[in-house]
């Protein structure tokens, strides 16, 4: 069973650029969901994906998008980035498409700096 | 709305001491609970969750975590803690019932062990 996978898993980015990340869900998942987590704090969610469609937002700006693929794979993709989107962006897999049942697998995150 | 709250950015015991991890949450729907550890340098892993049915929950490496109704608790705790349980723990809460659930965390509490 491959578990979740994200890439890359660090990358620097300049005020005002664009970055794409990505990620492979568990095998077998139909739902993904990103997650923000600031330095010192808790994941953020930012938005869900089920069956290739938005399935839930959190409170982030719109130049947060994201993608899911036919295979249940998903990018998060982030436009003119500023320096408080340095983060680690978390994706995690799961079974239950929009019922929150259970558990969250999570890939080891994408870690972004802005400078 | 929910929320979590976590009473201590940092907790720190002796080995071999017991672990309380604090944590209280707000909800207007019956709602299911989770606590998830992160290792540093990687993603999150599920140690416990409540859903129904009996509120004690046993997880892996010996933890455990009671639901209180009516203090609205979900503290998490382990009889006698071990230099490897040292890392981030998170408590979550999401609805029961929603078309578009997500899950929210909390800000995370920091355990570390006196040897």
């Amino acid at each position: 069973e491959t578990g979740v996978t994200q890439s890359p898993t660090h990358l620097i980015k300049t005020r005002g650029q664009q970055v794409t990340l990505r990620c492979s869900s568990q095998s077998g998942h139909n739902t993904v969901s990103w997650y923000q987590q600031a330095l010192g704090q808790g994941p953020q969610f930012i938005f869900q994906y089920y069956r290739e469609e938005e399935n839930g937002r959190g409170n982030f700006p719109p130049r947060f998008s994201g993608l899911q693929f036919p295979n249940y794979s998903s990018e998060l993709n982030v436009n003119a980035l500023e320096l408080d989107d340095s983060a680690l962006y978390l994706c995690a897999s799961s079974l239950d498409g929009g019922r929150n049942t259970g558990e969250l697998f999570f890939g080891e995150g994408s870690r972004l700096t802005v400078l | 709305a929910q929320s979590v709250t976590q009473l201590g950015s940092h907790v720190s015991v002796s080995e071999g001491a017991l672990v309380l991890l604090r944590c209280n949450y707000s909800s207007s729907v019956p709602p299911y609970l989770f606590w998830y550890v992160q290792y540093p340098n990687q993603g999150l892993q599920l140690l416990l969750k409540y859903t129904t049915g009996a509120t004690l929950v046993k997880g892996i490496n010996g933890f455990e975590a009671e639901f209180k109704k009516s203090e609205t608790s979900f503290h998490l705790t382990k009889p006698s803690a071990h230099m490897s349980d040292a890392a981030e723990y998170f408590c979550a809460v999401s609805p029961t019932y929603s078309s578009a659930s997500k899950i929210i965390f909390g800000s995370g509490t920091r355990l570390s062990i006196r040897p």
